[in-house]
């Protein structure tokens, strides 16, 4: 069974620009979740999404959206970077909710300059 | 809000030694808890999880923890670790039963040496 995919794996943008990450979720996985994880903040979480609804949202500004497709898989965008974005983006799926098993994916490393 | 802290930010241990990796949780509503490990470069792997009934629970890789109420700790041990388990080692919890995000400790570093 293939794990969670991300793309791109390695990704430089520079202030100002908008960037779009992919992630696909394991087969019959209807949950998908996104983290923000840098040396400063740890791991942070950004939206959760089942079935297409966002059911939760962390509490990043704005310039961070997401978004769910019908088979399952999520892009998430960020918008007018800043510095402060570059950091590892990982993506989770599982087949509910919480309380089933999370697999992460290996992240999406973001650096902007 | 659910949040969660863990004590000790990096454990050096030797190899064939026991480990015990302290989280302590706050939350004004039922929890879910969880460790999850990460190795260099890769995203996070789940070890073990407690959503409700015995206290102690029996993960991955010979790993336990034990969910104690009264103390609003969830403490990570082994009996005995490998090289193989030197990795950063997260707690984290979730607000039962809808809350949908997992929000995480600092994180330890556990290193393993011979």
């Amino acid at each position: 069974k293939a794990g969670v995919t991300q793309t791109p794996r390695y990704l430089i943008k520079t202030r100002g620009q908008q960037v779009t990450l992919s992630c696909s979720p394991i087969s019959g996985h209807r949950s998908v979740s996104w983290y923000q994880q840098t040396p400063g903040q740890g791991l942070q979480f950004l939206f959760e999404y089942f079935s297409e609804t966002q059911r939760n949202k962390g509490n990043f500004p704005g310039r961070f959206s997401g978004r769910q497709f019908s088979n399952s898989r999520s892009e998430m965008n960020v918008s007018t970077l800043e510095l402060g974005d570059s950091a590892l983006y990982l993506c989770a799926s599982s087949l509910e909710g919480i309380t089933d098993t999370q697999y992460f994916g290996p992240g999406t490393r973001l650096t902007v300059l | 809000a659910q949040s969660v802290t863990q004590l000790d930010s990096q454990v050096p241990v030797f190899e064939e030694a026991p480990v015990e990796l302290r989280c302590n949780y706050s939350s004004s509503v039922s929890v879910y808890l969880f460790w999850y490990v990460q190795y260099p470069n890769q995203g996070l792997q789940l070890l073990l999880k407690y959503l409700s009934g015995s206290t102690l629970v029996k993960g991955i890789n010979g790993f336990e923890a034990e969910f104690n109420k009264s103390q609003t700790s969830f403490h990570l041990r082994k009996p005995s670790v490998h090289i193989s388990d030197t990795a950063e080692y997260f707690c984290a919890v979730s607000g039962a039963p809808n809350d949908y995000k997992l929000s995480f400790g600092a994180g330890t570093t556990v290193t393993v040496r011979a």
